[in-house]
């Protein structure tokens, strides 16, 4: 069965350090997204993606933060300038083409990223 | 902007038995969606269940089932005949437009 996943599981990094994120969508999937769910609390949204272009993001999606599609099957997360607080686990989702927000969104696994 | 509420971080069934898990939200849309995850340990969040605002008739799959109130922004999950798989963080969701907004979640633990 296709399923998201995400690489790497676990990214530590040093404060002020440039992180990338990388999600592999399922394969026929037009809607990509990310999700960032910080210990202890629930997970919010980020931003959506559709057509190389951002749909819609959320007030936590400031200027630090970019997504890509670089090619066919990846999608990437990019924290410019990492600050303690985005210690957090970040989920990417997919679905399928179509407008409809019924659709259903498959999530990856996370990568637990930690700030140090 | 929407909000959701899961009013129990924990809970706790035994096999075999039903239970509850609450979920309330807050909006102004008339037509939404609303949607339970399932996060079990160390794994990926996946859809168990969802629900048109449109459609009065409640969602049923399988073991799973929703108790939905339009007027009362409720949207409660019924987990009958629960088994030991079913021990997870539930997540209540809502989505009007492309974002999804989630509940804290709810703890089960599904006990023999």
């Amino acid at each position: 069965e296709p399923e998201v996943t995400q690489t790497p599981s676990h990214q530590v990094t040093q404060m002020g350090q440039e992180v990338i994120l990388r999600c592999v969508p399922i394969s026929n999937h037009l809607y990509f997204y990310w999700y960032r769910q910080i210990l202890g609390q629930k997970v919010e949204f980020l931003v959506s993606f559709y057509n190389n272009e951002i749909s819609e993001k959320s007030e936590i999606f400031d200027d630090q933060f970019s997504v890509e599609r670089p090619d066919g099957s990846n999608f990437t997360l990019k924290i410019r300038s990492t600050k303690l607080e985005d210690s957090a686990m970040y989920f990417c989702a997919s679905s399928t083409a179509g407008q409809s927000p019924y659709n259903e969104q498959f999530f990856g696994p996370g990568t637990r990223l930690t700030v140090l | 902007a929407q909000t959701v509420t899961q009013s129990q971080p924990e809970m706790s069934v035994q096999e075999a038995e039903t239970v509850t898990l609450s979920c309330t939200y807050d909006t102004s849309e008339s037509n939404y969606y609303l949607f339970w995850y399932k996060q079990p340990p160390s794994r990926q969040m996946i859809l168990v269940i969802r629900q048109e605002a449109y459609k009065q008739q409640n969602a049923t799959e399988n073991r799973f089932s929703v108790n939905f109130q339009k007027a009362a922004k409720s949207f409660s999950l019924k987990i009958s005949d629960s088994q030991l798989g079913d021990t997870a963080m539930y997540f209540c969701a809502f989505r009007e437009g492309y974002d999804m907004r989630f509940g804290a979640g709810t703890r089960l633990t599904v006990k023999p």
